[in-house]
């Protein structure tokens, strides 16, 4: 059981290019979500997901598209990165039932 | 407006101390409340959790919350420090009507020292 995996760990991108940050959860749990961490701020929620074919926006969306094609995983996408968004992203996915997120290890993207 | 507030974005106890590590909140519906901790360069994992019932909360490692509805507080504790518990700690809640959307507090670093 892998629990929540995050692809890739590094990334290091120069303005205005494009990324797919994959997230993936062998537990079949419903929700799915993306964070950002920056320092001071805690974490802040981006987009998330209740169920495949589903996405919701979150408190910080813009500059980011998110797809749930399969229900094990969940795809964040920066079409034209900023240095703006140099964070630490973190994955979490919840079972519908508990109110217990799981995250993955994070990946940590810097923009030039 | 914020919904958690940690006050102290570091602390520092001796080996052996008391940790107390201090959580607001700010709903007048009882939240559902959580303390999550960051070890370095990993992901949260779950300490302990209140939803219902009752109010003092025991979770993993020695550590345990109690949620303080007059005071609309829920701060972390633990009895005896011991330097593995060097990490980030986090405050989170789901707010009544907000779904299963956790809204983060800005995190404590805890020092333990020697």
């Amino acid at each position: 059981n892998a629990g929540v995996t995050q692809t890739p760990k590094f990334r290091v991108l120069k303005t205005g290019q494009s990324m797919t940050l994959l997230c993936a959860q062998d537990m079949n749990h419903e929700y799915m979500y993306w964070y950002r961490q920056d320092p001071g701020m805690g974490l802040r929620l981006i987009h998330y997901s209740v169920g495949e074919g589903t996405t919701a926006k979150g408190e910080v969306p813009d500059g980011y598209n998110v797809s749930r094609l399969k229900k094990q995983n969940f795809l964040l996408g920066l079409e034209s990165a900023a240095p703006s968004q140099t964070s630490v992203y973190f994955c979490a996915s919840q079972t519908s039932g508990s109110h217990e997120q799981f995250f993955g290890p994070g990946t940590r993207l810097t923009v030039l | 407006a914020q919904s958690v507030t940690q006050l102290g974005s570091h602390v520092s106890v001796s080996e052996g101390a008391l940790v107390l590590l201090r959580c607001n909140y700010s709903s007048s519906v009882p939240p559902y409340l959580f303390w999550y901790v960051q070890y370095p360069n990993q992901g949260l994992q779950l300490l302990l959790k209140y939803t219902t019932g009752a109010t003092l909360v025991k979770g993993i490692n020695g550590f345990e919350a109690e949620f303080k509805k007059s005071e609309t507080s829920f701060h972390l504790t633990k009895p005896s420090a011991h330097m593995s518990d060097a990490a980030e700690y986090f405050c989170a809640v789901i707010l009544t009507g907000g779904g299963n959307k956790l809204t983060f507090g800005t995190g404590t670093q805890l020092k333990v020292e020697l």
